[in-house]
């Protein structure tokens, strides 16, 4: 079975903290993404992966930033933590070209 | 990319079929129509997709217009399990693409 793992299910920081997320796929996927999940707004597109060292904005990349030194990891990062960034968030990876894509269990952050 | 028109929220009593609308009128010829689901506390899963021609798997079918401009993705025979955010998604056929989600509809099953 794919996994798709995110480091932690519930994370509480203070604002201004560096936060981060990190996402590992088991698979060798060459696509992962990043988004957060707002009740009522649905799932949003913060950053995506599509190789190594290569990502791409989504719609809403304003506060974050990634990371993909490897091909297996993923990481989310805050670089100064608000509280307007308290959500869900949720990782992805995908095969280029394959219908599905496969999602970790999600983090839930609460910043203070 | 091209967008999805889905109800807010629509409800099945148990055991009863359930056809859940995705409008997609701007669709484009490479585009296939993938639908997933979110079960509570949990990240999306795979349901199914299609091209042109009506699909069929283990979890659910999906029905296709002729045009292309709309689907349906049907539940034969709803159960407490399948209550759940069901996204209607078009993503491009070949190489990368972002895996845009539109807001779902929420399907509440009652017993």
């Amino acid at each position: 079975d794919v996994k798709v793992t995110q480091s932690s299910r519930y994370l509480v920081k203070r604002t201004g903290e560096k936060v981060f997320l990190e996402c590992v796929q088991d698979m060798d996927h060459e696509n992962m993404f990043w988004y957060r999940q707002d009740p009522g707004l649905g799932l949003r597109l913060i950053y995506f992966s599509y190789d190594v060292k290569m990502k791409e904005k989504g719609d809403i990349p304003e506060g974050y930033s990634v990371s993909r030194e490897k091909k297996e990891r993923f990481s989310l990062i805050l670089e100064s933590a608000s509280t307007n960034q308290t959500s869900m968030y949720l990782c992805a990876s995908r095969e280029p070209g394959a219908p599905e894509a496969f999602f970790g269990q999600g983090t839930r952050l609460t910043v203070v | 990319d091209a967008k999805t028109t889905q109800p807010n929220s629509m409800e099945s009593n148990e055991e009863e079929p359930v056809h859940l609308p995705c409008n997609h009128s701007t669709i484009s010829g490479t585009d296939y129509i993938h639908w997933y689901r979110q079960l509570p506390s949990q990240g999306p899963e795979y349901v199914i997709h299609g091209l042109t021609s009506n699909v069929n798997n283990r979890m659910a079918s999906l029905a296709i217009a002729e045009d292309r401009k709309s689907s349906t993705l049907i539940l034969h025979r709803a159960t407490l399990r399948d209550a759940a955010v069901y996204y209607c998604i078009l993503m491009f056929s070949g190489g990368y693409n972002k895996l845009i989600f539109g807001a779902g509809t929420r399907l509440a099953v009652h017993p």
